[in-house]
């Protein structure tokens, strides 16, 4: 396809189940980053990928978060025994290569509306 | 740690009428992009400032980035119903590969 396609667009979950969002990206994109992003606010950082290598991961906010792109193409983003607070959206972005401190432009899909009751 | 405040949070303006949103960073930043997300969408690039200084515009959009590299802003003359949405600035900093979003300011525009 010719954007970012996360899949599913929404999902309801209990708390304390597991969860996997997946993102596909532009293709001949190297960098992938997902975000968490609260009704109202910004996205927030959670990961990065430059291809197949998970860079930097310090916005994940707690060990039940897990993200994963082995191939360097798809990636899925794990949320493990899920609480109330995980309720956001979550986005994914591609981009041409990025590296620190020069930052492309990046393309974001639609999202994963996940709500945790 | 590294922030990145926008103000307003919200603009309610008369279709014609300018808006301005303000983005500031507590760090020095290597370039700042800003973002625009309709409402139920994503966000969409608008813009990446790089240069100390630098000034761009696209059609009514202005966009400015600081001296200092630490501050930015996007003005729109004459809104139009078109504009609705929520503006949103990222800055990347050398040390980092990932940008920080601002809050976002949410701009409604009456016919």
């Amino acid at each position: 396809g010719a954007g970012v396609s996360q899949s599913p667009r929404y999902k309801v979950a209990k708390r304390g189940q597991d969860v996997a969002l997946r993102c596909d990206p532009i293709s001949g994109h190297v960098s992938l980053f997902w975000y968490q992003q609260a009704l109202g606010q910004g996205p927030e950082f959670l990961t990065y990928f430059q291809n197949e290598a998970q860079l930097d991961k310090s916005g994940l906010p707690s060990d039940r978060f897990f993200a994963e792109r082995p191939e360097g193409s798809v990636s899925t983003l794990k949320i493990q025994r899920t609480q109330q607070e995980d309720s956001a959206v979550y986005l994914c972005a591609s981009s041409f290569s990025s590296r620190r401190g020069f930052h492309q432009p990046q393309h974001f899909g639609d999202g994963t509306r996940l709500s945790i009751l | 740690g590294q922030q990145v405040m926008q103000i307003p949070q919200y603009q309610h303006v008369q279709e014609g009428e300018d808006f301005t949103t303000y983005c500031n960073s507590s760090t020095t930043l290597s370039n700042i992009q800003w973002y625009k997300q309709r409402p139920g969408g994503h966000p969409v690039f608008l813009i990446q400032l790089v240069k100390s200084g630098e000034v761009k515009k696209q059609k009514r959009l202005t966009f400015q980035f600081g001296e200092a590299k630490k501050n930015s802003s996007l003005h729109i003359t004459a809104t139009q119903t078109t504009d609705v949405g929520t503006y949103f600035c990222a800055g990347g900093m050398d040390s980092s590969y990932k940008l920080i979003f601002g809050s976002g300011t949410r701009l409604l525009v009456r016919p």
